[in-house]
């Protein structure tokens, strides 16, 4: 079945560092690509999406590119900062799929320290 | 801005018993979801709800599990009897019908059986 690997935690970096986190993906069909962020206490939050290949999502600095050929969705950033500290979730739907569930990875913490 | 709500936030119960997961989603939405996170390990999909009824359920969502939305406000996870491993992370989602893929989450239920 559909599957999401994204790297281990956590990732311990100083403010204005460059951070990318991987993620890789297993799916059958052309899934769309999510990531998402939990702060401390929170829910889960929608950071970015790409919806096909070759697709950049886009936000708060943080960007992933849809790589169809490495099945691929990195999330970078070029200067973090301590409020980004979280736990970031990488996860796939299925676009065909009548429920659009998301499937997700196993989430990295990231730690920003001043 | 509209958000998914959820209580209790933390409900402990002993094995056994039966517990009510409750979840406010946002108003316009059409798709309902429920996922759970055991401690250290992913976010797991459980059931999708549309229509009122289940669009789509997970291999851990069995017998002991129901879901309802009894008034149309509230979207209701049951427990019927729990066990030691339903300990967990319980997040509600939702989702509009012309929001193609993005899924909103609520802050989640810590459940804890004892």
């Amino acid at each position: 079945g559909d599957s999401v690997t994204q790297m281990e935690g956590p990732v311990t970096l100083s403010e204005e560092a460059f951070l990318t986190i991987n993620c890789t993906y297993t799916a059958t069909g052309y899934p769309s690509l999510f990531w998402y962020v939990q702060y401390p206490g929170e829910g889960l939050q929608l950071l970015l999406k790409a919806t096909k290949a070759d697709d950049k999502g886009s936000n708060k600095g943080f960007e992933a590119t849809y790589r169809k050929e490495t099945t691929s969705f990195h999330l970078e950033k070029g200067s973090v900062q301590v409020s980004d500290s979280a736990v970031y979730f990488c996860a796939l739907s299925e676009s065909s799929g009548a429920t659009n569930k998301l499937i997700f990875g196993t989430g990295t913490l990231l730690a920003v320290q001043p | 801005e509209p958000e998914v709500t959820q209580t209790p936030s933390h409900q402990v119960t002993q094995m056994g018993q039966e517990v009510i997961l409750r979840c406010v989603p946002i108003s316009n939405h059409l798709y309902f979801y429920w996922y759970r996170q055991i401690l250290g390990q992913k976010v797991e999909f459980l059931v999708s709800f549309y229509n009122n009824e289940i669009s789509e359920k997970s291999e851990i969502f069995d017998d002991q599990f129901s879901v309802e939305r009894p008034d149309g406000s509230n979207f209701t996870l049951k427990i019927r009897s729990t066990k030691l491993e339903d300990s967990a992370m319980y997040f509600c989602a939702s989702r509009s019908g012309s929001s193609y893929n993005e899924q909103f989450f609520g802050p989640g239920t810590r459940l804890t059986v004892l």
